[in-house]
Parts: C-alpha cells; sequence; structure tokens
C-alpha cells in the first residue's frame, strides 16, 4: 500500500518568514496529493491540493510544488503568520481510489 | 449549512462496551469516511463509502464496523471496545468520484478504560 512520510515532524520560524514542508510517497501510481490545516482541537481543513498533471498550484500565500518523478511534493508558506501556526499534513491518493494515506504532520509553530 | 455533523462530541467507555457514532452530512456528498487521529500517527482510514449502500475497509477496520443508513449518514460502531481504540474519530465526506476534496466533522473524542 501507499507509504506517505512527512518533514520535518515540528518547524519554528519567524513572523514573516517562509515555511516549507516536505512530503515523499512510495506508490507511484499516487495522483491526488491535498494538504490539510488542523488547529488545536479543530477539524483538518483543506488548504490546496494538486494533481498529477500540474507540477505547481498557488492560493495567495500557499503554494504546492509536486515532482512525481522524485515521488515528493511539498506546501511553501510565504509571509507567514501567528494565525498560520497549527499542523499541518500531506496525503496522497492512488489513481482511481478513494483512499487517502496521510503524513504523520508537521507542527508549524510562527513567532511573533 | 452545517457540512459534517458528528455525534457525540465526547465520550467516555468501559472496556467490552459497544457504541455507535453517529455522522450526517448536507451537502448532498456521495462518498463517506471514517478515520481515527492518535498522537503522532496523523489520520487512518478506518472505512469508507464511496456511495450510498456500498461500504470497504480502509487501513484499520479491525474492531469496527459501519453502516450507510442512506445518502446522509454514516455510523461507525464499536463491538466490544478496547482500550486501543480510544482516539479522536472524524468523519468526512467527498464529491462522487475518486480523488476529490474530503470535508471533515468536528471529530468524537473516545476513551476507553
Amino acid at each position: 500500500g501507499e507509504n506517505v512520510e512527512q518533514h520535518p515532524s515540528t518547524l519554528s520560524v519567524q513572523e514573516g518568514d517562509s515555511a516549507v514542508i516536505k512530503c515523499t510517497y512510495s506508490d507511484s501510481a499516487s495522483n491526488y496529493f491535498p494538504w490539510y490545516k488542523q488547529e488545536l482541537g479543530k477539524r483538518p481543513q483543506l488548504i490546496i491540493d494538486i494533481r498529477s498533471n500540474v507540477g505547481e498550484k498557488k492560493d495567495q500565500r500557499i503554494a504546492v510544488t509536486l515532482n512525481k518523478t522524485a515521488k515528493h511534493f511539498s506546501l511553501h508558506i510565504t509571509e507567514t503568520q501567528p494565525e498560520d501556526s497549527a499542523v499541518y499534513f500531506c496525503a496522497a491518493a492512488g489513481a482511481g481510489s478513494y483512499q487517502l494515506t496521510f503524513g504523520k504532520g508537521t507542527k508549524l509553530s510562527v513567532i511573533p | 449549512n452545517a457540512g459534517v455533523t458528528q455525534t457525540p462530541k465526547f465520550q467516555v467507555l468501559k472496556t467490552g462496551q459497544s457504541m455507535t457514532l453517529q455522522c450526517a452530512q448536507d451537502m448532498n456528498h456521495n462518498s463517506m469516511y471514517w478515520y481515527r487521529q492518535d498522537p503522532g500517527m496523523g489520520l487512518r482510514l478506518i472505512y469508507y463509502s464511496a456511495s450510498e449502500g456500498t461500504t470497504d475497509k480502509g487501513e484499520v477496520p479491525n474492531g469496527y464496523n459501519v453502516s450507510r443508513l442512506n445518502k446522509r449518514e454514516f455510523s461507525l460502531r464499536l463491538e466490544s471496545a478496547a482500550p486501543s481504540q480510544t482516539s479522536v474519530y472524524f468523519c468526512a465526506s467527498s464529491e462522487s468520484g475518486v480523488n476529490q476534496p474530503q470535508h471533515f466533522g468536528d471529530g468524537t473524542r473516545l476513551s476507553i478504560l
């Protein structure tokens, strides 16, 4: 089955700096890669997703890049703000699959 | 528009007791999912229902059963609760078809003593 590795497990940045979270996946047939943000005690919320026919996608301060050859994808947050502090999860789903496999999460702390 | 609603929000059980977690969505989604979240483990899929009338096992189905009651509702049952099932349980739903964004409920925090 699919295996998703996520790094780092914790990340601290100064407000205004950029943050990058990286994930690798094992199944070369995977073709859907969402990112979720989870604040303490709250539900996971989808913040951005990318499909395998696209190499990069941006939404304001958030961007995701995908390298299918290397089987890794990354989340980039620019101009970080204290409200970006949360746990971020990457996930991957195979072609024709309803199943999402999640990484173990990255706790991002933005220091004012 | 409530999205995905889970009940109860908190529950404490004794080992061996049974319990059903309820989930309902009002987004007219065809697919629904049950996950568990444990510290440091991310989210793991227990069962999913691609459409009304179908259910399939996910990554960690042992000890659980599910029922897709209708298009809106998808329940998760623990027949004989064990301490290893102490977790936060999330229900999610998505539009029809594979690789669709999943929308999560607020979760049920379940402790088994």
